[in-house]
């Protein structure tokens, strides 16, 4: 098993839509979360992490987390087509000292 | 603040030629990553340096690969030889002293093997 899988899509949405973005983890040790977006031909980079079970909301986007289902979403609202990129959920386990990333999923917004 | 810089931002060579990438992390920041990166994957941690100590190089291919980071400051990463299979994105990151949660990536070197 993979320590932290995402589908790769590629998810499609229309513009104004919600993108709902998931990741699964396998350390039940893990502690903190992220989201990095990374566009094509560019660098990862932080958008919103997560430490603690439910919901933490930044402007258009909402991270969600349960420990005890191993999972980790991502919503974007009001999707635009600039938020077009591949999304990477990240899990620092703890147990190791490191932050591992999972494949990432390409979101495809629209006009 | 000037972020992380790598060089050079694209590099092509033949197999078993040997290559390297040079990293310099953002002023202050004490811990410094080395990524791979294969098209459609996430990256994946290849050394971690706390300072000038490599702390976790469990993923680095010891055979060809190795890296340095003296002075704590800019580091090096080498592979010599190359095959085809090294092509890839090389991230450099870093990140203060027990933030790994918040890494700063580099442009990246793209490498081609042929």
């Amino acid at each position: 098993q993979k320590e932290v899988e995402q589908n790769s899509g590629p998810l499609s949405v229309p513009e104004g839509a919600i993108a709902s973005l998931n990741c699964t983890y396998s350390d039940r040790g893990s502690q903190s979360f992220f989201w990095y977006r990374q566009y094509s031909g560019k660098s990862p980079e932080l958008i919103m992490f997560i430490y603690s079970n439910g919901d933490k909301e930044d402007g258009r986007f909402t991270a969600q987390l349960n420990k005890a289902s191993q999972y980790v979403s991502l919503l974007i609202r009001d999707s635009q087509p600039s938020d077009s990129a591949t999304y990477l959920c990240a899990v620092d386990l703890t147990s190791y000292d490191k932050v591992i990333f999972g494949p990432g999923t390409s979101l495809s917004v629209i006009p | 603040e000037a972020g992380v810089v790598q060089s050079p931002r694209y590099k092509i060579i033949e197999k078993k030629q040997p290559v390297a990438f040079w990293c310099n992390p953002i002023s202050g920041h004490n811990t410094l990553y080395w990524y791979r990166q294969n098209l459609g994957q996430g990256p994946e941690l290849l050394i971690r340096y706390e300072n000038e100590e490599a702390v976790d190089d469990s993923q680095l291919p010891k055979d060809r690969f190795s890296a340095e980071r003296l002075k704590g400051v800019d580091s090096t990463l080498k592979i010599q030889p190359a095959e085809l299979g090294d092509s890839a994105v090389y991230l450099c990151a870093s990140s203060l002293a027990g933030a790994a949660y918040e890494q700063y990536f580099g442009p990246g070197t793209r490498l081609t093997v042929t």
